[in-house]
C-alpha cells in the first residue's frame, strides 16, 4: 500500500510568485490534513478536511492560503503571493477514522524555501 | 492552553544509555498522546502513543510514562542504539488534530 506522497519535495520561489503544494493520501482514507514546521518549531496544524469539505481551517495563516480537494482524493495547497515567512516544511497526512486515536501518516514533506 | 512543551531540544546518548525526553500539556482535554519519529529527509512516522487511563506503555525498547496529574508524559529509549538517531515529536490529542511538541534532535553515538 502506497504510503501519502507528496510533490514536490523542495520548492524554492520567490517573494511575491505563487506555489501549489500537492498531497495523495493514502487511498481509502476520508481525512487529510495540512501541517507546517517553520524551522525550529513545532509542527502546526494548518487544517483538516473530511472527503472534499474543509472540517477545519482554524491554523491557516492568512487569506494568500488557499486548499482544495476535489472530487476527496489528492489536495493541494496554494500559497499567493508567497512572503518570505511561508518558508518551511509542509506536511500532509492521512488516516481513515476520525477521532483523536487514529493513527495520522504523514507524507515525507515539501520543503519550501521563499528568498 | 493548546501548547504541548518538549525537552530537551537536543540529546546525545552514548550507545546502549537511556534516552528520555519529556513533554508537558495544559489542555485536561487531551486523551491522545503519541510519539512521532523522523528521519531526515522522511515524515513522521508513528513510534509509540497512550491514552490517558494507563500510566505506561511499553513497545520494544521504547516505554512512555504518562503522569496525568502532574500532565506530563516522556519517552524512554533502553539500549539506545545508533540506528535510533533522529528527531522525535511529542503530540497531543482531544480531537483529529495533534498539537506538536518542538521536537528532540537524538544523536545516538557508536
Amino acid at each position: 500500500e502506497a504510503g501519502v506522497t507528496q510533490f514536490p519535495s523542495h520548492s524554492v520561489i520567490e517573494k511575491g510568485q505563487t506555489v501549489t503544494l500537492r498531497c495523495d493520501p493514502i487511498s481509502g482514507h476520508d481525512n487529510l490534513y495540512w501541517y507546517r514546521r517553520v524551522m525550529g518549531k513545532e509542527i502546526k496544524f494548518l487544517l483538516h478536511f473530511v472527503k472534499e469539505s474543509k472540517q477545519d481551517e482554524s491554523g491557516m495563516p492568512n487569506n494568500r492560503f488557499l486548499a482544495e480537494r476535489t472530487g476527496g482524493t489528492y489536495s493541494t495547497l496554494k500559497v499567493q503571493p508567497a512572503e518570505l515567512e511561508d518558508s518551511g516544511v509542509y506536511f500532509c497526512a492521512s488516516s481513515r477514522l476520525r477521532g483523536a486515536n487514529t493513527e495520522a501518516f504523514f507524507g515525507q514533506g515539501t520543503r519550501l524555501t521563499v528568498v | 492552553q493548546q501548547q504541548v512543551k518538549q525537552s530537551p531540544q537536543s540529546l546525545i546518548v552514548q550507545k546502549g544509555g537511556i534516552s528520555i525526553i519529556n513533554c508537558a500539556y495544559e489542555n485536561t482535554a487531551f486523551d491522545y498522546f503519541p510519539w512521532y519519529q523522523q528521519f531526515p529527509g522522511k515524515g513522521p512516522a508513528l513510534l509509540i502513543a497512550i491514552r490517558p487511563d494507563v500510566s505506561e506503555k511499553k513497545e520494544g525498547r521504547f516505554t512512555i510514562s504518562f503522569n496525568k496529574s502532574a500532565k506530563q508524559f516522556s519517552l524512554h529509549i533502553m539500549d539506545s542504539q545508533p540506528g535510533d538517531s533522529a528527531t522525535y515529536f511529542c503530540a497531543a490529542s482531544g480531537t483529529y488534530k495533534y498539537i506538536f511538541g518542538t521536537g528532540t534532535r537524538l544523536k545516538v553515538l557508536a
